[in-house]
């Protein structure tokens, strides 16, 4: 099986513009979670998706949201970028549901200038 | 909230010896405790996992270990490799229903001196 992609890879964005990401989950898996890394605060929980309800979410403001399709791929957006958003946003997939057995896809590179 | 501390933040060891990470958590209903390794540049990948009726889980060279009174769980790599060098990130969550998402610990760099 593919294993779960996002794009773009690279994106560079500018102060106060907004950003979508994409991902698609591992053909079968209805679970899309989506993590904020950076070096100061590590790997952190922003959202989940599971058959297109947004089932948790983490200690983010709102300017960061996403959805689930009916094919299970998820987009998350960012509005008004701030310079602290820059990030790798790594989103992962999961066939049973729950947080068990989650796999990451390659994340997208974030820069806000 | 789910609060990880992950110990040690490096950690350095000969190769063919062994490495010990340790991590704890604050959330008594946690129940599900997976390792990830990190390369540079690529993605967190799942090596080995633990559920809270398990005490001790082992594939190959590594293995997890789980002490659910004192809230601590341990990743033990043995005869340690040059490609083992990565960052290794445990992690917690409460899963059942709800998919509460996993709280990370801050990641350990280990380093194997050849």
């Amino acid at each position: 099986k593919a294993g779960v992609t996002q794009t773009p890879r690279y994106l560079i964005k500018t102060r106060g513009q907004q950003v979508t990401l994409s991902c698609s989950p591992i053909s079968g898996h209805r679970s899309v979670s989506w993590y904020q890394q950076t070096p100061g605060q590590g790997l952190q929980f922003l959202f989940e998706y599971f058959s297109e309800t947004q089932r948790n979410k983490g200690n983010f403001p709102g300017r960061f949201s996403g959805r689930q399709f009916s094919n299970s791929r998820s987009e998350m957006n960012v509005s008004t970028l701030e310079l602290g958003d820059s990030a790798l946003y790594l989103c992962a997939s999961s066939s049973t549901g729950t947080a068990y057995e989650q796999y990451f896809g390659p994340g997208t590179r974030l820069t806000v200038t | 909230g789910e609060n990880v501390e992950q110990h040690p933040s490096t950690l350095s060891v000969q190769e063919g010896d062994s490495a010990v990470i340790k991590c704890t958590y604050s959330d008594s209903a946690s129940n599900y405790f997976p390792w990830y390794k990190q390369e540079l540049g690529k993605r967190p990948q799942l090596i080995i996992d633990i559920r809270s009726n398990v005490g001790e889980k082992k594939d190959q060279r590594i293995a997890v270990t789980l002490n659910k009174t004192a809230k601590h769980f341990s990743l033990h790599i043995t005869e340690t490799q040059p490609e083992d060098s990565a960052v290794y990130f445990c992690a917690a969550s409460r899963s059942g229903g709800g998919a509460d998402g996993l709280t990370f610990g801050k990641g350990t760099h280990l380093i194997i001196q050849p």
